[in-house]
């Protein structure tokens, strides 16, 4: 029973670039929520995706957006890059946007 | 005001030793609960999930959650080295609403 996957592990980019992480969920799950965790911190939620359709969306400014897939997976897009981007990206999946939630390892962006 | 406070450390115990993890939150909305325990380069791992006050326990693992006082705890007990690690505390008010994470309790457990 595969686990949520996220792709690619790494990334380094430079200020102003754009960049799309990959998640796929849990098998059986149908909802995905993206978390930004800078170092030393707690996750912070981004958003949420039911439905193809973005339910949810936490403190973050439209740089940050996102797409859900037919087959439930997902895409978190970042556009114009800051220094302060810099973060683990971690995708959750869930059943029906319900408890509990299963995270991925994460995408780790690093910034130049 | 944060929706969720969380004690940072680091916390540093014994082999063997009981560790007490805890967390405040603001709103009494709340109704969810959980732990999780992030070790590092990896994404969190669910621990614990509660949905109501009281007491869950899962093997060396109870969670305590008290909503008169808007406060959780979790204890580990017989604690070993390989339960080092950061631990996450998670709350929200459940489907299609958003959860929010403490700031992590860092743990060391020293053989």
């Amino acid at each position: 029973d595969a686990g949520v996957t996220q792709s690619p592990t790494h990334l380094i980019k430079t200020r102003g670039q754009q960049v799309t992480l990959r998640c796929s969920p849990k098998s059986g799950h149908d909802t995905v929520s993206w978390y930004q965790q800078a170092l030393g911190q707690g996750p912070q939620f981004i958003f949420q995706y039911y439905e193809e359709e973005e339910r949810q969306r936490g403190n973050f400014p439209d740089r940050f957006s996102g797409h859900q897939f037919p087959n439930y997976s997902s895409e978190l897009n970042v556009n114009a890059l800051l220094l302060g981007d810099s973060a683990l990206y971690l995708c959750a999946s869930s059943k029906n946007g319900g408890q509990p939630q299963h995270f991925g390892d994460g995408t780790r962006l690093s910034i130049l | 005001q944060k929706e969720v406070e969380q004690d940072p450390g680091p916390l540093s115990v014994p082999e063997g030793a009981i560790v007490s993890l805890n967390c405040t939150y603001s709103n009494s909305a709340f109704q969810y609960f959980m732990w999780y325990r992030q070790y590092s380069r990896k994404g969190p791992e669910l621990l614990m999930y509660t949905y109501s006050s009281g007491n869950k326990e899962d093997g060396r693992f109870t969670a305590q959650v008290d909503k008169s006082s808007k406060y959780i705890s979790l204890f580990i007990r017989d604690s070993q080295p390989s339960d080092s690690a950061t631990y996450l505390c998670a709350i929200g008010k459940g489907a299609g609403n958003q959860f929010y994470f403490g700031t992590g309790t860092s743990l060391t457990v020293i053989p």
